[in-house]
């Protein structure tokens, strides 16, 4: 079963727009949540992460809002630019076994000029 | 964060060959991952492998099929054995700095034909 269920699976924003891509999750014993951005030939890269101590966490235009009592997060993309055109994935892991990472499915945004 | 390379970036095999991916990093870490992504689609993680120890392999992948070799902090090794065109996909390492963070490599675009 999809542990972490990532939602829309496609995105088209105007540029200046707001991308708002959301992630649910089952297992209470997840406590980090990473957003990875991957841009085609490449590999994902880190965008931005946060634990369950903090419900919300802003990196530049970047932000993870999190509510724990609904096993939710999200991402948030302020004034989205072309450039940030790329599909997201939302992940989330718990302590031991490994800390692997449990990804969602992906978001491919796209963003209009 | 750790600088990540992978060799070969791509190649072309014929069925029924193997191909070695090596993944380099820049620092010395303790946990590396190796996953496979076709394309459009999300991660699926193929292995742990912890220097030292045997690597732990996910459900569906097995070391004859994915052996991978860890010789020391800085490098790991997957072979994709007895290739088939089911196996035509993106190979990606990744590697776990502490605080649970992964880095991924730039990522192994291999074709089976």
């Amino acid at each position: 079963q999809q542990q972490v269920k990532q939602s829309p699976q496609s995105l088209i924003v105007q540029k200046g727009g707001i991308s708002i891509i959301n992630c649910a999750y089952e297992n209470t014993a997840f406590d980090y949540f990473p957003w990875y951005q991957q841009f085609p030939g490449k590999g994902p890269a880190l965008l931005i992460a946060i634990r369950p101590d903090v419900s919300e966490k802003k990196e530049g235009r970047f932000t993870i809002s999190f509510n724990k009592s609904a096993k939710q997060f999200s991402l948030h993309i302020m004034d989205s630019q072309p450039g940030d055109s790329a599909t997201y994935f939302c992940a989330a892991s718990r302590p031991g076994n490994n800390r692997k990472l449990i990804w969602g499915l992906g978001t491919s945004l796209a963003v209009n000029p | 964060s750790a600088v990540i390379s992978q060799k070969p970036s791509r190649d072309i095999c014929q069925r029924g060959t193997s191909l070695t991916i090596q993944c380099q990093v820049d620092s010395q870490v303790t946990m590396m991952f190796w996953y496979r992504q076709q394309p459009g689609q999300s991660l699926t993680l193929i292995a742990t492998a912890n220097q030292g120890s045997e690597a732990t392999y996910e459900s569906g992948f097995v070391i004859d099929k994915f052996p991978i070799s860890r010789p020391n902090l800085t490098f790991s090794t997957l072979t994709v054995s007895n290739m088939s065109p089911e196996d035509s996909s993106i190979y990606l390492c990744s590697v776990d700095e502490g605080a649970d963070t992964q880095y991924f490599g730039p990522g192994t675009r291999l074709t089976v034909l």
